[in-house]
């Protein structure tokens, strides 16, 4: 079952604007990740963030946990049309520092005009 | 980085028949591997979990007799849906992990039954 909600469903930006996109779960992880994926292609790892981190950079990525709130947000800055693609998050439930079954959020689609 | 390769990448073909979808893990040693489902503009869903050597654990609402799931070795994991019909057209990810790691994801199949 899905117990990721995401929000927006789809955002259209400009090209340099800022792209923000949240992720709700509902039960206690172990960490929570995030993941592009083209059109029609398979997912590509973005960023993992663990339950204990509030915030973690990648690049133009900034990630945000609030464990407390069960929420995340992605934070994609100076966006580029080659940005454009759909965004997941997932929630690992596993206990400890193993890697379990990942439980993905419906995604964000997101559309950055040139 | 790690790599996974899925294959066929696409495939058409009539209902009824059976149709093998192939994942394999091609630097790393997949303990466990992954088959998701993913309808357009929606979230992947989880079908099995399967790991190197035991039988794949379904969730619930798949029809494990439908989805057959094979992980005879460290590096291969097969999916073959059976007798397929057009309600299972659908597009296809895998994904593996060894013990210690985060999921990898395959470019995913896209599976059409006329």
């Amino acid at each position: 079952s899905q117990q990721g909600e995401e929000d927006p469903q789809a955002l259209s930006i400009q090209e340099g604007e800022n792209a923000t996109m949240n992720c709700s779960y509902k039960t206690s992880i172990n960490n929570l990740q995030w993941y592009r994926q083209n059109s029609g292609r398979g997912l590509v790892h973005l960023i993992l963030i663990r339950s204990n981190e509030r915030e973690k950079h990648s690049g133009r990525l900034r990630v945000t946990l609030d464990t407390s709130k069960k929420s995340s947000s992605l934070l994609i800055t100076a966006s580029r049309a080659a940005d454009t693609a759909s965004y997941f998050c997932a929630t690992d439930s596993a206990g400890g520092t193993s890697y379990g079954k990942l439980t993905f959020g419906q995604g964000t689609i997101l559309t950055v005009h040139p | 980085g790690a790599v996974v390769s899925q294959h066929p990448s696409r495939v058409i073909c009539k209902s009824g028949t059976s149709v093998k979808i192939e994942c394999r893990s091609l630097d790393f040693q997949a303990t466990t591997m992954f088959w998701y489902r993913q309808f357009p503009k929606q979230s992947l869903m989880l079908m099995a979990t399967s790991n190197e050597g035991s039988k794949a654990t379904y969730e619930q609402g798949v029809e494990k007799d439908k989805f057959l799931i094979n992980h005879a070795s460290l590096t291969l994991s097969t999916l073959t849906v059976t007798s397929a019909h057009p309600e299972d057209s659908s597009f296809y990810i895998c994904s593996a992990r060894n013990q210690a790691g985060p999921q990898h994801f395959g470019d995913g199949t896209r599976l059409s039954i006329l």
